[in-house]
């Protein structure tokens, strides 16, 4: 099973800041994807990071917001920029591999954006 | 249209006994996968349990196990002697298609919440 570390585990920031969450992983993995819980809400796929080419993003979530990096096959960046309050959320990096047919997820990251 | 449908937001259990926590799906695909995932105040998503469409067999995992109901598209996860550490949020979730390349979707949720 993969290891992921994400980090931050939690923040509180400015409105009107960005704040980078780091998501490594133990093992290269094909397939990176990066999830929103809004309070008291379900996930929501943010996006999908593809390792050597742009992220894609689901409807509702835009590069400009949320950009994505994916340099390698263990590792992934995503950016909450400008943030607002309703940007508070837990966002939560999950990884998956075609051998494996569970979703490993990381820790979380629960921002507050003040 | 909800993929996954979670009509319980909370449930109550007695320490031992057991529960289940209702879970249906929606989908055209032949080949799809279902998931339980416990998520306690700390925020993380822990694996419960997997079952694949073509699985047989309920899968089991110690005290979890999936009643999967095809024919009615119910993937219920069912906690034997509950225990007071399994307070939490409780999400199902379908994964289409037969490899790890397609994303997550998941219900509502249910919390669980189990009393001395």
């Amino acid at each position: 099973s993969a290891v992921i570390s994400q980090k931050p585990s939690r923040d509180i920031c400015q409105r009107g800041t960005s704040l980078t969450i780091q998501c490594q992983v133990d093992s290269q993995v094909t397939m990176m994807f990066w999830y929103r819980q809004q309070p008291g809400q379900s996930l929501t796929l943010i996006a999908t990071a593809n390792q050597g080419s742009e992220a894609t993003y689901e409807s509702g979530f835009v590069i400009d917001k949320f950009p994505i990096s994916r340099p390698n096959l263990t590792f992934s960046t995503l950016t909450v920029s400008n943030m607002s309050p309703e940007d508070s959320s837990i966002y939560l990096c999950s990884v998956s591999d075609r051998v494996n047919t569970e979703a490993f997820f990381g820790q979380g990251t629960r921002l507050t954006v003040v | 249209a909800q993929k996954i449908t979670q009509t319980q937001p909370g449930m109550f259990v007695q320490e031992k006994e057991a529960v289940t926590l209702d879970c249906t799906y929606d989908t055209s695909d032949q080949s799809y996968g279902l998931f339980w995932y416990k998520q306690p105040s700390s925020g993380e998503m822990i694996f419960l349990i997997y079952q694949g469409s073509y699985d047989e067999q309920n899968a089991t995992e110690g005290r979890y196990s999936l009643n999967f109901q095809k024919a009615r598209k119910s993937a219920n996860l069912v906690i034997s002697a509950s225990q007071l550490g399994d307070s939490a949020m409780y999400f199902c979730a379908m994964r289409e298609g037969d490899t790890g390349f397609q994303k997550l979707v998941f219900g509502t949720g249910t919390r669980l919440l189990v009393s001395p």
